[in-house]
């Protein structure tokens, strides 16, 4: 079936630095893919949508140079947090949608936890 | 704007128990409905969904889930749970304005009791 790998699952970083999630379509090309946000005990927040080779689509709210998204290629996409703070800390998870050979369904990764101290 | 709705924020139940989530939808066009679950600290994994067809689907660990259009519902059930299905249950739509983002309920968490 579709697996979708998203690395790390847990990081730790200083207050200032940036820290890099990616996210990889392992047997599958992923014509769009989604960054969401996850605060405890509560649903997901959709922050962006991007498409391969092109630049991401954010949400309302959500500060496009502080979440920086690549969609380099079909099977990849990586978040930067740049300048994290410890409001930034929270769980992440991206998702892929294929095309007809998934029947154009949505698969999750594992999630990161983010913590910056 | 599409919205997803479930009712229930906590569902404690005893092992072997039949187990009902609602959730209701808005929309005024056709939309394609989900059921994922989350155990802790981890992604989403999909149960079930309804994208056309039969109203009734299910998935192969005994979940089912009805889609009603006239009520704008796509409940999930199952007849007897056991406590590994204790974990947090999201219920999602895509299609519509929302084009194919997914758009998630706020979720329910099932904690199945011995």
């Amino acid at each position: 079936g579709a697996v979708v790998s998203q690395h790390p699952s847990r990081v730790i970083c200083k207050s200032g630095t940036s820290v890099k999630i990616e996210c990889r379509s392992l047997d599958f090309q992923a014509t769009t893919m989604f960054w969401y946000r996850q605060f405890p005990k509560k649903s997901l927040m959709l922050m962006a949508t991007s498409n391969e080779g092109s630049k991401a689509t954010y949400e309302q709210g959500v500060e496009k140079d502080k979440f920086l998204i690549n969609h380099a290629s079909l099977t990849l996409s990586t978040l930067t947090v740049t300048s994290a703070h410890p409001e930034d800390s929270s769980f992440y998870i991206c998702s892929a949608r294929g095309g007809k050979s998934t029947n154009y369904g949505y698969t999750f990764g594992s999630g990161t936890r983010l913590t910056v101290v | 704007a599409q919205s997803v709705t479930q009712l229930d924020s906590q569902v404690p139940v005893f092992e072997e128990a039949p187990v009902e989530l609602r959730c209701n939808y808005s929309s005024s066009v056709s939309v394609y409905l989900f059921w994922y679950v989350q155990y802790p600290n981890q992604g989403l994994q999909l149960l079930l969904k309804y994208l056309s067809g039969s109203t009734l689907v299910e998935s192969i660990n005994g979940f089912e889930a009805e889609f009603n259009k006239s009520q704008t519902s796509f409940h999930l059930r199952k007849p007897s749970v056991h406590i590994s299905d204790t974990a947090e249950y999201f219920c999602a739509v895509s299609g519509g304005a929302a084009g194919n983002k997914l758009t998630f309920g706020g979720g329910t968490r099932v904690l199945v009791k011995p």
